[in-house]
């Protein structure tokens, strides 16, 4: 089946450590997205790709890195630079510009401790 | 100021009850419009694309308004099963895709 699959759905790490978030899709879509969501906040973009080795900074990039290489991979680092990392992540694709539907991964729930 | 911006609620309505949310975006550019629905822990759901025409899909109409830059969902006949965060989204400059903070709807028997 195809689909889009996040992995870990639950990850513990300490204060100061990078982390990496999987983003992986068999949908052959062009564009990938990350999101955090806070309680109350709903999703903020944190970067996008539109096609492979390319992307753009959503709104709230700092402390975030991503890479691009593989269509179907999109993978999120959170930096230690990041000052309050614990939160709910979410990845995305869509089919192509003309698309209307986004797809989500189940999500990975982060705890920085 | 927010790209897109949504009464958070919660929304407390009966079984029956006919309720409606709003949703603002600031940039006139905005091309594409949609509502996501996204239960408690999981991820968002499209639940219906917005065109200016207006659209409806059962019990649930969807609205634009491009000169007031707002979206509008209107839920009939509310089921104990609506119960839920409803996001709208919108794409900006092609493909990137925008989110509001969400509206809790809680229905009640």
């Amino acid at each position: 089946d195809g689909g889009i699959t996040q992995s870990p759905k639950y990850l513990f790490r300490k204060e100061g450590q990078n982390v990496t978030l999987s983003c992986e899709q068999n949908l052959n879509h062009d564009a990938m997205y990350w999101y955090r969501q806070d309680p109350g906040q709903g999703l903020r973009l944190i970067y996008y790709s539109q096609i492979v080795n390319d992307f753009q900074k959503g709104d709230i990039a700092e402390g975030y890195s991503v890479s691009r290489e593989k269509k179907e991979s999109f993978p999120l680092t959170v930096t230690s630079a990041q000052k309050n990392p614990t939160a709910f992540y979410l990845c995305a694709s869509i089919r192509d510009s003309s698309s209307t539907e986004a797809f989500f991964g189940q999500g990975t729930r982060l705890t920085v401790v | 100021r927010k790209e897109v911006e949504q009464d958070p609620g919660p929304f407390n309505v009966p079984e029956g009850a006919t309720v409606a949310f709003n949703c603002t975006y600031s940039n006139s550019a905005s091309q594409s419009f949609f509502w996501y629905r996204q239960d408690c822990r999981k991820e968002p759901k499209l639940l219906m694309s917005v065109y200016s025409s207006g659209n409806e899909d059962g019990r649930f109409t969807a609205q634009l308004n491009r000169a007031s830059q707002y979206i509008s969902l209107l839920i009939r006949d509310s089921k104990l099963s609506d119960s839920a965060t409803y996001l709208c989204a919108v794409t900006i400059y092609g493909n990137k895709l925008v989110f509001g903070a969400g509206t809790i709807l809680r229905v009640k028997s």
